[in-house]
């Protein structure tokens, strides 16, 4: 079946604008993760959804970041005001359930901010 | 706070041989997981194999072993018979077992192996 989809897998954008990074997870996937992983680092947690909630956005950087899920399934990332240390590769990752010990990932979206 | 730490940024194996990847883990908790993720060039994370620090037994998956020694909080990644396509990112993560019944993972910083002919 279908794996972890991210789009766009790449964005171009100027300091100061806004921008949205979209993931579509594995039908059926409860559990939704957003990760952010910058230029030679490891994966940093962002963001776990159940269903449409978010019981832990401790992750977030700052203000600037929001997510949403709708429908228990498609999951929008949005920062706003973007700047330069905000490029980096994003990724998404889902599990049937919330205990579930493997995450699968999507391809990441890879995000400059000039 | 949990924390993984992976001390070799690079790794250079011949094609056929073996290969170790360190990584070592903190953490206060009794029930934890333990697990490596494979990172390509073209970015994907495909999760390798995964430990529970209750397992007796070492995981293995084919060419994967993780040597866990819980007592030196030791996770090494043990790749046999290197192949050229291992050539990639490899990450070490915990597994951050949080009280609403979900889990946030904890990534070391990565280790870049190269398979040489």
């Amino acid at each position: 079946g279908a794996g972890v989809s991210q789009s766009p897998s790449n964005k171009v954008t100027e300091k100061g604008k806004d921008v949205e990074l979209r993931c579509d997870p594995i039908s059926g996937h409860t559990a939704l993760y957003w990760y952010r992983q910058s230029l030679g680092q490891g994966l940093e947690f962002l963001i776990y959804f159940q269903g449409n909630s978010a019981p832990d956005k401790s992750g977030l950087p700052s203000d600037r970041f929001s997510a949403e899920r709708t429908g228990g399934s498609v999951s929008t990332l949005t920062i706003q005001r973007t700047q330069q240390e905000d490029s980096a590769v994003y990724l998404c990752a889902s599990s049937l359930n919330s205990g579930d010990n493997e995450q699968f990932f999507g391809p990441g979206t890879r995000l400059t901010v000039l | 706070a949990q924390k993984i730490t992976q001390t070799q940024p690079g790794m250079f194996v011949q094609e056929k041989e073996a290969v170790t990847l360190d990584c070592t883990y903190d953490t206060s908790d009794q029930s934890y997981g333990l697990f490596w993720y494979k990172q390509p060039s073209s970015g994907e994370m495909i999760f390798l194999i995964y430990q529970g620090s209750y397992d007796e037994q070492n995981a293995t998956e084919g060419r994967y072993s993780l040597n866990f020694q819980k007592a030196r909080k030791s996770a090494n990644l043990v790749i046999s018979a290197s192949q050229l396509g291992d050539s990639a990112m490899y990450f070490c993560a915990m597994r951050e077992y949080e009280t609403g019944g979900y889990n946030k993972l904890i990534f070391g910083a990565g280790t870049r192996l190269a398979v040489h002919p």
